[in-house]
């Protein structure tokens, strides 16, 4: 059990650009969750997959946000047109039931 | 709707207790959690209890769940200066999906 591990820790880019992230759950969880926080506040629940279905979204992951978990293994979460209010980090768990676990993070800085 | 929340800080000793405590709002929460995280880093899963319990003990963690009053907390005995981060409560909710609702969380500052 290696952890659930997430690529890259860090990202700055400007404002506009396009950006990726990866998170790689832990081997045989078929749940896969990811929360954005900002500073000061607790995570908040963005999308759910069950294997590679993405079963729910929430009203923070708007048109521009997609997210991905083909073969349900790894999944992508893909910010278009990134704003300055997207800068926040990006927390991915995995589970089989309950609990879930946490990745280390990708903070996104929007400049 | 779902809220959780926590008293935002917390002070004490090396070698004292901590008591960290959380209120939610959702009766039907099947389990709640707690959750540390460090600076820059992740959320650390401490430890978590099922609805239908009052109390579940893990070395030095001991979760106090008082279902009527929608209440959580934990205890931390003999804290250590490396105990130091913020908690968070969370409780699950919306049945099938199992998403997570965190409270804003509590710093805890262990004074050597």
């Amino acid at each position: 059990d290696t952890g659930v591990s997430q690529d890259p820790r860090h990202k700055i880019t400007k404002r506009g650009q396009n950006v990726t992230f990866r998170c790689d759950p832990i081997s045989e969880h078929n749940r896969l969750y990811w929360y954005r926080q900002t500073l000061g506040q607790g995570p908040e629940f963005l999308t759910y997959f069950q294997n590679e279905a993405q079963l729910e979204k929430s009203r923070l992951l708007s048109d521009r946000f997609s997210a991905e978990r083909p073969k349900g293994s790894f999944s992508t979460l893909e910010i278009q047109r990134t704003e300055q209010g997207d800068s926040a980090m990006y927390l991915c768990a995995s589970s089989r039931e309950t609990p879930q676990y946490f990745g280390p993070g990708t903070r996104l800085t929007v400049t | 709707g779902e809220d959780v929340e926590q008293s935002l800080f917390l002070s004490v000793r090396e070698g004292d207790s901590s008591v960290i405590n959380c209120t939610y709002t959702d009766s039907s929460s099947t389990y709640l959690y707690w959750y540390k995280q460090e600076p820059g880093a992740g959320l650390q899963l401490l430890t978590y209890i099922f609805s239908n319990m009052d109390m579940k003990q893990d070395q030095r963690l001991t979760v106090l769940l008082n279902k009527k009053d929608k209440h959580l907390s934990l205890r931390i005995a003999d804290t250590q200066t490396g105990d130091s981060a913020i908690y968070f409560c969370a409780e699950s909710y919306g049945g099938a999906t199992n998403k997570l609702i965190f409270g804003t969380g509590t710093l805890l500052a262990v004074q050597p």
